[in-house]
């Protein structure tokens, strides 16, 4: 599979706790992005790279979030001190360039208890 | 404030028939334009995308339409079938600010046998 993948596709915790996510892009793809998505509304940018550089973070991306991409290959995404508020999808996708469109992986589903 | 906005939640049409899905934007910025479907528990899949410069582009049953000085765009499917049920997504981006995509907030179809 050559997609965008992402683990663990499920996590629950219990709030206070730290996760972390990790996405592997598409081969050779260089710029990485997260959004979250919450039950009803479309995906919110959250940050991106390209390569390893973070270009951009979203006024989203509280103090508790950070996200790295080590030689600019996998991403991971971690949170901590969950909060019930954290409980959402986590999607990442990549793109080769800017012109071209984002493919997405089928998301980390967070559930804060 | 929504910068993409999808004021219909949801679409029933008759399996052979047209699906119409509209988005309306108001940043005039945004120079890059995309329709994405999802499943459930799945992450969002490419259908067709179009840039500010064009006003049409078609991809077998998938036309979007982009109306610029309405900064509206549409998203035409015909003739529907029953695999096409699922959440639309439009989404924008400014390509020279990192091409990072804001969504509106989808358009659940379902396409009735």
């Amino acid at each position: 599979d050559t997609g965008v993948s992402q683990d663990p596709r499920h996590k629950i915790t219990k709030r206070g706790q730290n996760v972390t996510f990790r996405c592997d892009p598409i081969s050779e793809h260089n710029r990485l992005y997260w959004y979250r998505q919450t039950l009803g509304q479309g995906p919110e940018f959250l940050t991106y790279f390209q390569n390893e550089a973070q270009l951009e973070k979203s006024r989203l991306l509280s103090d508790r979030f950070s996200a790295e991409r080590p030689k600019g290959s996998f991403s991971t995404l971690e949170i901590q001190r969950t909060e019930q508020g954290d409980s959402a999808m986590y999607l990442c996708a990549s793109r080769l360039g800017v012109n071209t469109e984002a493919f997405f992986g089928q998301g980390t589903r967070l559930t804060v208890v | 404030d929504q910068q993409v906005k999808q004021n219909s939640p949801s679409l029933s049409v008759q399996e052979g028939r047209i699906s119409i899905l509209n988005c309306d934007y108001t940043n005039s910025m945004f120079d890059y334009f995309l329709w994405y479907k999802k499943y459930p528990a799945e992450g969002p899949t490419f259908l067709i995308s179009i840039s500010s410069i064009k006003d049409k582009n078609e991809d077998g049953r998938f036309t979007v339409f982009l109306n610029k000085s309405a900064k509206h765009l549409s998203l035409h499917i015909v003739p529907s079938q029953p695999g096409d049920s699922a959440v639309y997504f439009c989404a924008a981006s400014v390509i020279a600010a990192g091409n990072k995509l804001t969504f509106g907030g989808g358009t659940r179809v379902l396409v009735k046998p």
